[in-house]
């Protein structure tokens, strides 16, 4: 199993580009979700799936598109990049999205992002 | 004020030293507890879960308090490869709220 991939690992945009962070899982989980860490603020949620067709925001989503038409992925889509959106971006994956103390999130290696 | 605040450490240490990291949240309506750790550039995994009863894995042991809304983390005989971020992690249901983590250096 790879696990949950992300690429790229390191992009750099301009602002107003737009662009795609990709993310994949190969561990039939349902609960997908994308965090952004900046220093001092710890991870922060942006969006987040419980199933295929089924998307919904978290504590900062906006800027961000996500789409969830396979188990699979869940890509991430900057619509016009701001500076402030400079961060690290993690996608993570869970068997589900319950409160149970037994639902270990899965990250990905994470995607480096400098808006300029 | 942020949901979960944690100790902003850092916390320095000799090896062998016991240390222990404070985290409080303020949603009561959250269910379930984790300690994450995150080595440097790195993505967080999970250390361990934490149960109402208070929980241990090997020199780890966790600790949670519902009424004081507190979770703890005690390290006993601290080995250089804990050195490392640790995150405070509390589920409210379909999302996960971190703290800013607690940086620990353990030095020879």
């Amino acid at each position: 199993n790879a696990g949950v991939t992300q690429t790229p690992k390191f992009q750099v945009l301009k602002t107003g580009q737009s662009m795609t962070l990709q993310c994949a899982q190969d561990m039939n989980h349902e609960y997908m979700s994308w965090y952004r860490q900046d220093p001092g603020m710890g991870l922060r949620l942006i969006h987040y799936s419980v199933g295929a067709g089924i998307t919904d925001q978290g504590e900062v989503p906006n800027g961000y598109n996500v789409s969830r038409s396979t188990t699979e992925d869940f890509p991430l889509r900057l619509l016009s990049a701001a500076p402030s959106q400079t961060s690290v971006y993690f996608c993570a994956s869970s068997y589900t999205s319950g409160m149970s103390s037994y639902n270990e999130q899965f990250f990905g290696p994470g995607t480096r992002l400098t808006v300029l | 004020r942020k949901e979960v605040e944690q100790d902003p450490g850092p916390f320095n240490v000799p090896e062998g030293a016991t240390v222990a990291f404070n985290c409080t949240y303020s949603n009561s309506a959250s269910q379930s507890f984790f300690w994450y750790r995150q080595d440097c550039r790195k993505e967080p995994k999970l250390l361990m879960s934490v149960y109402s009863s208070g929980n241990e894995d090997g020199r780890f042991t966790a600790q949670l308090n519902r009424a004081s809304q507190y979770i703890s983390l005690l390290i006993r005989d601290s080995k250089l490869s804990d050195s490392a971020t640790y995150l405070c992690v509390v589920n409210r249901g379909n999302d996960m709220r971190f703290g800013a983590g607690t940086r620990l250096t353990v030095k020879p």
